[in-house]
């Protein structure tokens, strides 16, 4: 099946920082999904891109499609102690957009 | 709207007993999945359904049986369960069009001794 790899696996920062994730797959995606799951709840959507380049702003939050379809990055900016989670991006491709999940990046902020 | 429901919130079963993990939906969404979450493993895919009457496999299907008879419900079975079992169960809908958004219920924590 598809692969995604999400790095990193975990990121330990102070309140203030800027935050970098990315995924990276070994298949072409139509469309890349990043989620912010907080503990004991569902993930929540952050942001979705559907085009190859596509740069996608949700107030602090960035995120990129890559040229190759093959790769996503998520920037925070100014992290806040409530940025606290585990983020996942998600890559979907053909007509079901089913999308297949990365292993999650967990993010602690410091205040 | 609810958005996405699921029943119940916590179960602790024992190994070869059965049950049923319910969803449900109240936004009229086509698509419908079940997921499970391990520690350090993501979401991976059980099974999903496009619409009523239709189902799929997911990535890890084998254990796990659904149905599909209305838009609004998604059970998933479970039929004889086994500690391998015992993770976090999420159900996420979406609906067709330009802009696709999944949206996930709260979640299922199932304990199998």
């Amino acid at each position: 099946g598809q692969q995604l790899n999400q790095s990193p696996q975990s990121m330990f920062i102070q309140e203030g920082e800027d935050v970098s994730m990315n995924c990276t797959s070994s298949s072409i995606f139509n469309t890349w999904l990043w989620y912010k799951q907080e503990p004991g709840e569902g993930p929540v959507l952050l942001i979705a891109l559907y085009k190859a380049g596509e740069l996608t702003s949700n107030g602090r939050l960035t995120a990129q499609f890559g040229i190759t379809r093959k790769d996503s990055f998520l920037n925070i900016s100014a992290s806040i102690p409530s940025d606290v989670g585990i983020y996942f991006c998600a890559g979907a491709s053909g007509g079901s957009y089913i999308p297949t999940f990365g292993r999650g990046t967990s993010l602690i902020v410091h205040p | 709207n609810a958005g996405v429901t699921q029943t119940p919130k916590f179960q602790v079963l024992k190994t070869g007993q059965s049950m049923t993990l319910q969803c449900a939906q109240d936004m009229n969404h086509e698509y419908m999945s079940w997921y499970r979450q391990d520690p350090g493993m993501g979401l991976r895919l059980i099974h999903y359904s496009v619409g009523a009457g239709i189902t799929d496999q997911g990535e890890v299907p084998n254990g796990y049986n659904v149905s599909r008879s209305t838009t609004e419900d998604f059970p998933l079975r479970l039929l004889s369960a086994a500690p391998s079992q015992t993770s976090v169960y999420f159900c996420a809908s979406r609906s067709t069009g330009s802009q696709e958004t999944q949206y996930f219920g709260p979640g299922t924590r199932l304990l199998v001794l």
